[in-house]
């Protein structure tokens, strides 16, 4: 089992619906969760982060964070063809550094 | 301006041969890292390092090696240990190792084997 799983994608949704996407993680000690977006040939650029159990809101960006699931969530709301990237999920545990997952390409199609 | 420089932008790699990727940060931050990115995939993790003069083994350490003589620098070397070189590589760094601290990315390095 991989210890960060994502859906590889691609999610397609049309401009102005939500995205939704989804991230699940092995290790229950975790303590910190980040999603970051990379466009083609890009690194990565932070966009959310969460620590505590429940929805944190960054603008369109919600981030949402389940321990006892073991589950942590990104919805994009008003999705536009700007948003269309990778979207990794990382998460960190004790004192390691950042696993992450291997991404989920968003498309938002105009 | 602050931030992670990394360079070359892109290298190539011949049969045998060892080659340097330098990553320069300007934002005092204590921890570096240095991480590999296939295509499709997610970043793994080579080496890092928390402090001057040390530094520890990632992920994927075989066939690399790093040093970190001075707080701002922390170039990698793939050896010709490494046999599948290709790949993207990003350097980042953050204030301090480990707990609930975010990363910041160089612009990343392409290698490839001639």
């Amino acid at each position: 089992q991989k210890e960060v799983e994502q859906n590889s994608g691609p999610l397609s949704v049309p401009e102005g619906a939500i995205a939704s996407l989804n991230c699940t993680y092995s290790d229950r000690g975790s303590q910190s969760f980040f999603w970051y977006r990379q466009y083609s040939g890009k690194s990565p650029e932070l966009i959310m982060f969460i620590y505590s159990n429940g929805d944190k809101e960054d603008g369109r960006f919600t981030a949402q964070l389940n321990k006892a699931s073991q589950y942590v969530s990104l919805l994009i709301r008003d999705s536009q063809p700007s948003d269309s990237a990778t979207y990794l999920c990382a998460v960190q545990g004790g004192r390691r550094a950042l696993t992450f997952g291997s991404g989920t390409r968003l498309q938002v199609q105009p | 301006d602050g931030g992670i420089t990394q360079s070359p932008k892109y290298l190539f790699r011949k049969e045998g041969q060892n080659v340097t990727l330098s990553c320069e940060q300007n934002l005092n931050h204590d921890a570096m890292y240095w991480y590999r990115q296939d295509p499709g995939q997610g970043l793994r993790l080579i080496y890092y390092s928390q402090i001057v003069n040390d530094f520890q083994k990632g992920d994927i350490a075989e066939g690399y090696s790093v040093s970190r003589e001075k707080k701002e620098s922390f170039p990698l070397t793939v050896t010709s240990a490494q046999k599948n070189p290709t790949a993207f590589y990003l350097c980042a760094s953050s204030i301090v190792g480990m707990i609930r601290e975010k990363l910041f990315f160089g612009s990343g390095t392409q290698l490839s084997v001639l």
